[in-house]
Order: C-alpha cells, then sequence, then structure tokens
C-alpha cells in the first residue's frame, strides 16, 4: 500500500534546540496532519492543514502544507523535554476516504 | 470524556483461535477505522466505515473482518490469527470522512499471536 516517506526517522537533540522533520508522497494530497504518539498511548493529534501553501501553528509546533501539496514539514521550536515521543505526518488524497501515514520521526530531548 | 474505547488493551493468544477486538467510540462520529501499528512501517489502515453498515477495505484488509452494525462500534474480527497479525492495533474515529477531518485514536490494543 501507499506510505508516505517522513524523514528523519530519529533525532537526539538537546533540550532548548529547534527541530524540524518532513514528510513527502509522490501522489498529491489534499489534506496534512501531524500526530504525535507518546508510548502507551494512541495518536493525538496537533496540526492539521487544508490548503497548499498553508502555514499553521499550534504553541511551540509549526507546520506547513507544500506549494506542490506533496510534502509537508513540522517544526518544533525551543524544545522541551516532554517533546519526547514519535511525530507522524498523515495526509488523505483526492475522492479516497483513507488515511496513509509516515513512518514515524522518534524523537528523544537531552535535558 | 470524549473518547475512543478499545478492548482488551492487551491479549496473548494461539494461531487459529478466533478473536475479536471491540471499539467504542461516544462521539456519534460517522467515520471509524482500524489500523495496525508495526515497527518501521508507521500507521497502516485496515478497514475504515463511512458509517452504519457501510465498510471498505484500507491498504492492508487480509485476515481481518470488520462490522458496523451501530454508530458507536467497530468490532475488529480475526477470524484464524496468525504470528504475522502480532502487532499494535489502534481505532479511530471522526466526525466524518474525507478531507478536514483529523481522527481521534484509541489507546491502542496489542495482540500476540503464537
Amino acid at each position: 500500500g501507499q506510505q508516505l516517506n517522513q524523514s528523519p526517522q530519529s533525532m537526539f537533540i538537546q533540550e532548548g534546540e529547534d527541530v524540524s522533520m518532513n514528510c513527502t508522497s509522490s501522489s498529491i494530497f489534499n489534506t496534512w496532519l501531524w500526530y504525535k504518539q507518546e508510548p502507551g498511548e494512541g495518536p493525538v493529534l496537533l496540526i492539521a492543514l487544508y490548503k497548499a501553501g498553508e502555514l499553521t501553528s499550534n504553541g511551540r509546533l509549526t507546520a506547513q502544507f507544500g506549494i506542490t501539496r506533496k510534502d509537508s514539514f513540522l517544526n518544533i521550536s525551543a524544545s522541551i523535554p516532554s517533546d519526547v515521543g514519535i511525530y507522524f505526518c498523515a495526509g488523505t488524497s483526492s475522492g479516497t476516504y483513507k488515511y496513509i501515514f509516515g513512518t514515524g520521526t522518534r524523537l528523544k530531548v537531552l535535558a | 470524556e470524549a473518547q475512543v474505547t478499545q478492548n482488551p488493551r492487551y491479549l496473548i493468544t494461539v494461531t487459529g483461535k478466533k478473536l475479536t477486538v471491540t471499539c467504542s467510540q461516544n462521539m456519534n462520529h460517522e467515520y471509524m477505522s482500524w489500523y495496525r501499528q508495526d515497527p518501521g512501517l508507521g500507521l497502516r489502515q485496515i478497514y475504515y466505515s463511512m458509517n452504519v453498515e457501510v465498510t471498505d477495505k484500507g491498504d492492508v484488509p487480509e485476515g481481518y473482518k470488520v462490522s458496523r452494525k451501530e454508530k458507536r462500534n467497530f468490532p475488529l474480527i480475526l477470524e484464524s490469527p496468525s504470528p504475522n497479525q502480532t502487532s499494535l492495533y489502534f481505532c479511530a474515529s471522526s466526525r466524518a470522512g474525507g478531507n478536514n477531518q483529523p481522527q481521534h485514536f484509541g489507546d491502542g490494543t496489542r495482540l500476540s499471536i503464537l
């Protein structure tokens, strides 16, 4: 089945650093979603993007829907220890009700 | 409290023994979905349901069945489980399917098939 290419696979950063991760697809998406998953829990929605070029923030998180509609990035500024987790991108393409998820970026923050 | 509830949270069973994982949501959502999560593969959609009595295959439906007799419930059925179905399973729901309805996830069910 279709999957999104998400990178990097994992990141170890120092507290206070900024983080950037991205997702790319071979097909056009109508929606991009970013989720965070903590151990023992299901993914929780962070940001939803609905239009090409859209830039949306949620606190220290900023995400953008790429102009080509085939990519998206998520930035986390001034990371803190509770940012630790796995971040997933997800999307839906036109004419389908299927959701496609990326393979995840595992983030570890060193205090 | 708005939530998606899965049961059981953990299950160890043997090959061929039919099992059902239940999923219930209390948000009157139309769209419900099942995913499996495996290391390095992210979440892959198994089946989804647009509404009562409407279900469709996701990317990895083989070996699974679902039913949607009521709006709030969407059970996942493994008629004859095999070891390659050992995985972490998530149920999710949203107000409606499609482009602008983010999903709410349950806390997951970890299945081990021996």
